[in-house]
């Protein structure tokens, strides 16, 4: 199965809005609405941001949401703060029964 | 509090067997969900292994379903990974993260999201 691609990078300045990209198949990302979003701190767990396209966490902050089009789905982060500077990950269930990530986005804060 | 604690050596000599046991705290594996094996080489992005069910039926990424068996202890409320036949390229972080499902979803076998992580152990594949 291919990896999800997302752009290599983004970067911001702090109060901005940023959006990532993660583009997939009709067989994944477009097939079904489970595509979840993961931020990753250097020497740190992966930690869930968004599940389900668009639906947050009990206790991630709003600035994070979630939207999809067709085969490719978005992670938009408002109000740029430093501490949201991060890998970030994509993900979707497939047709094959199995889960697949994205590449990973590394967001510079300005 | 659902938390998970990843555990095993960490380093294993080429051609031999990663192990690696995941011990859930805080919730009962056979309650439900999927549990899931992730891992990250170095420098490198996210890589799925694969996932079970509590009941045991198990998927796995097509890349690497040769070499890889999931197994769950519901008594012990563990669940594990072994990798055989390893090289360097299975060098990396591995992660065990539970794998959120409706009930519907739980009983198609789709996956939603993976919303417990350990904190990962790193394994290194040499000689």
């Amino acid at each position: 199965q291919s990896a999800l691609t997302q752009p290599a990078s983004v970067s911001g300045s702090p109060g901005q809005s940023i959006t990532i990209s993660c583009t997939g198949t009709s067989s994944d990302v477009g097939g079904y609405n489970y595509v979840s979003w993961y931020q990753q701190h250097p020497g740190k767990a992966p930690k869930l941001m968004i599940y389900d396209v668009s639906k947050r966490p009990s206790g991630v902050s709003n600035r994070f949401s979630g939207s999809k089009s067709g085969n490719t789905a978005s992670l938009t982060i408002s109000g740029l703060q430093a501490e949201d500077e991060a890998d970030y990950y994509c993900s979707s269930y497939t047709s094959s029964s199995t889960s697949v990530f994205g590449g990973g986005t590394k967001l510079t804060v300005l | 509090q659902v938390q998970l604690q990843e555990s095993g050596p960490g380093l294993v000599k080429p051609s031999e067997t990663l192990s690696l046991t995941c011990t859930v705290s805080g919730y009962s594996i056979s309650s439900g969900y999927y549990w899931g094996w992730i891992r990250q080489p170095p420098g490198k992005g996210l890589e799925w292994i694969g996932s079970i069910y509590h009941s045991g039926s198990t998927y796995y990424n097509p890349s690497l379903k040769s070499r890889v068996t999931i197994s769950v202890d519901t008594s012990k409320n563990q669940f594990s990974l072994k990798l055989s036949s390893v090289t360097a390229a299975d060098t990396a972080v591995y992660y065990c993260a539970r794998g959120y499902c409706s009930s519907t979803s739980c009983y198609k076998g789709w996956v939603q999201s993976f919303d417990y992580w350990g904190q990962g152990t790193l394994v290194t594949v040499s000689s």
